[in-house]
């Protein structure tokens, strides 16, 4: 099975940057994505991880570092409508579905306030 | 039009009432999923399929069932809904090269009572 771990809340100011983590147990690994998801609405894709290091799209960038099975999402000068949650998911190819779907972890629930 | 879209988006039923929710996509994608959502638990896979002729049970699929009817059209039913089934529906599809990112439906919300 897998195990992925990420915060359940953190809140944060507008303008500010913000980590957030995931770390992950699995038996294999195929990739790490990033989805953000507003209250009620569909998960978005953000970011695609499998070779260790940063990966930066704008204000949002997505690191990896597959031996420590780590994984940080960092959004820089923080908006208002950035408050959403955060999903980190794995792609394990000894899980359901192999190589080709992730499982999701919790998702983290990032408030940014004025 | 949505890429991804869903219907009913919401639904409020009984226990033991037959339920379909369906998904159909605009993105000639092979590859469609079914995920439910709970608060604090994730998504959760329970169905997916890779083409027309291929169904496959995710993590959750024990209550569900499902019929791909064309490359477009993925159906979840509930033969005979229960309480602990109220939750989010999402449908996915997803390409099958690179990344695989999979582009998600607005979800249907179904309540049982």
């Amino acid at each position: 099975g897998q195990n992925i771990d990420q915060p359940t809340e953190m809140t944060a100011t507008e303008g500010a940057i913000v980590q957030i983590n995931c770390t992950y147990q699995t038996s294999g690994f195929n990739g790490l994505f990033w989805y953000q998801q507003h209250a009620g609405e569909a998960p978005t894709f953000l970011s695609y991880n499998v070779l260790d290091g940063l990966e930066e799209k704008g204000r949002f960038s997505s690191f990896l570092s597959r031996s420590k099975g780590y994984s940080y999402l960092l959004l820089k000068e923080l908006q208002m409508k950035d408050s959403a949650s955060y999903l980190c998911a794995v792609r394990d190819p000894n899980e359901t579905g192999g190589s080709y779907i992730p499982t999701f972890g919790r998702g983290t629930s990032l408030i940014v306030h004025p | 039009d949505a890429d991804v879209t869903q219907t009913p988006r919401n639904r409020i039923t009984k226990t033991g009432k037959r339920i379909m929710l369906e998904c159909s996509q605009t993105k000639g994608h092979d590859r469609m999923y079914w995920y439910r959502q709970d608060p604090g638990l994730g998504l959760r896979l329970i169905y997916y399929s890779f083409d027309v002729k291929d169904i496959n049970k995710g993590e959750i699929s024990d209550g569900y069932s499902v019929s791909r009817q064309a490359q477009a059209k993925f159906s979840l039913s509930l033969e005979s809904a229960i309480p602990n089934q109220t939750a989010l529906y999402f449908c996915a599809t997803s390409g099958t090269g690179g990344a695989n990112v999979l582009t998600f439906g607005a979800g249907s919300r179904l309540t049982v009572l």
